[in-house]
């Protein structure tokens, strides 16, 4: 089955650090650029960041709001995306998604079920 | 950054009207839209793409039109499932961005 399910959210302090993970299955992985989107609570989508593919060398790029903060890895022996988020702030509250990317147009066309990261003391 | 910006914020309709969402780019973003739909407590689908493609398996009652810096969604015919808040995105550059999304609610 052709999924990404996503897992690491938790309650975490201001300051703190935390990594997401994406488990993707059903495809080639190595083939697709991956994103990052967040959703604060009550609040629109938000473009975290992006890792293009093999093709690319995995090249990344970031919403400014993450940059130097929040690390886009993939590890493609376990067909799995990554997110380190450091220094963490209140504001980085949300439901975090991966999504895959595809085609020219580089649509998101499939996304995981979300994880939720709180940042509070 | 490109901003998008989209009307109405908020849509009352009743099942069978046809609605249309306006998505308007800070500058031209040539046809590098999509739309997505979210229900509450579920992550975005992919409707269309490409400012006028429909993603496969998305029914016909949906399209998309418009390049450059205004585009458009329309429902044909709404369905009770089309409830929903609708956003569009660009494609066209980095960052991406998201419209601040569109809510339609049944009348």
């Amino acid at each position: 089955e052709v999924q990404l399910v996503d897992s690491g959210g938790d309650l975490v302090q201001p300051g703190g650090s935390l990594r997401l993970s994406c488990a993707t299955s059903g495809f080639t992985f190595s083939d697709h650029y991956m994103d990052w989107v967040r959703q604060a609570p009550g609040k629109g989508l938000e473009w975290v960041g992006r890792t293009r593919n093999k093709a690319n060398e995995y090249t990344t790029e970031y919403a400014a709001s993450v940059k130097d903060r929040f690390t886009i890895s993939r590890d493609e022996s376990k067909n799995s995306l990554y997110m380190q988020m450091n220094s963490l702030k209140t504001e980085d509250t949300a439901m975090y998604y991966c999504a895959r990317s595809v085609g020219d147009f580089r649509r998101f066309d499939l996304w995981g079920q979300g994880t939720l990261v709180t940042v509070s003391s | 950054d490109i901003q998008l910006t989209q009307s109405p914020s908020f849509l009352s309709a009743s099942v069978g009207d046809r609605v249309t969402i306006t998505c308007r780019a800070s500058q031209a973003i040539s046809n590098y839209l999509a739309w997505y739909q979210q229900k509450a407590g579920k992550a975005p689908k992919l409707l269309i793409f490409a400012a006028s493609t429909l993603q496969s398996g998305v029914p016909s009652r949906f399209s998309g039109s418009g390049s450059g810096t205004e585009f458009t969604l329309t429902i044909s015919s709404l369905q009770p499932e089309d409830f929903a808040t609708y956003y569009c995105q660009h494609l066209n550059t980095y960052p991406i961005t998201f419209g601040q999304g569109t809510r339609l609610e049944i009348k």
